[in-house]
């Protein structure tokens, strides 16, 4: 069965501290990693799509990056302005047109 | 361009009322998709629509109908709304092989 876990489930961070967070995932076949970062109270918004192992892309003071098993969503010196929920997902070769999401990790960054 | 729109934005019902929430795209994309978002449960897909005059049933289709009204129209029904319903309710939109883009959620309870 296709599965996609996220950790932490919740992480602090104080203004500057660098960290990352994980989303491991269990594919018959992957077509597509995908994040997305979620405000409170508004729809998922779509930051990045990986697709083959090694890959990397970069926004501002986030960067993902994509292994055959996880990917990481690296976040640099963040600020108070990206504490949000991020989501990961995938698309798999068995439901091509479909998303499979995570539960996805909070993030609260203090001044 | 207004991208996914969805209303209502908030609603309560009582159990057995019926309500149809809907949701419309200007990116001429495909497909179509709903979800339903619950603490701790993640997105979880409840119809989806791959292209005009189609549709198929997600991880959890029971107690709703949809109907594809057109290539920018895509309807959920309630037709007994039940207090299991209570939860909020994402509409999406891709051009099939790449991310989706969400709506701003409606804020469903039942009481």
């Amino acid at each position: 069965e296709d599965q996609v876990t996220q950790s932490p489930e919740a992480l602090r961070l104080q203004e500057g501290e660098s960290s990352s967070l994980n989303c491991s995932y269990t594919v018959s076949g992957l077509r597509g990693l995908f994040w997305y970062r979620q405000d409170p109270g508004k729809g998922p918004e779509f930051l990045f799509t990986l697709y083959s192992a090694g890959e990397e892309k970069e926004k501002e003071r986030l960067k993902a990056t994509l292994t055959k098993k996880e990917s990481f969503l690296h976040i640099t010196a963040p600020k108070p302005e990206d504490s949000a929920t991020y989501l990961c997902a995938v698309r798999t070769s068995s439901n091509t047109g479909k998303l499979i999401f995570g539960q996805g990790t909070t993030l609260q960054v203090k001044p | 361009n207004a991208g996914v729109t969805q209303t209502p934005k908030f609603q309560v019902l009582k159990t057995g009322q019926s309500m149809t929430l809907q949701c419309a795209q200007d990116m001429n994309h495909n497909s179509m998709y709903w979800y339903r978002q619950d603490p701790g449960m993640g997105l979880r897909l409840i119809y989806y629509s791959a292209s005009e005059g189609t549709t198929d049933k997600g991880e959890v289709p029971n107690g709703y109908n949809v109907s594809r009204l057109n290539k920018r129209e895509f309807s959920l029904r309630l037709e007994s709304a039940a207090p299991s319903q209570t939860s909020v309710y994402f509409c999406a939109s891709s051009d099939g092989n790449g991310e989706q883009f969400f709506g701003p959620g409606t804020r469903l309870t039942v009481l």
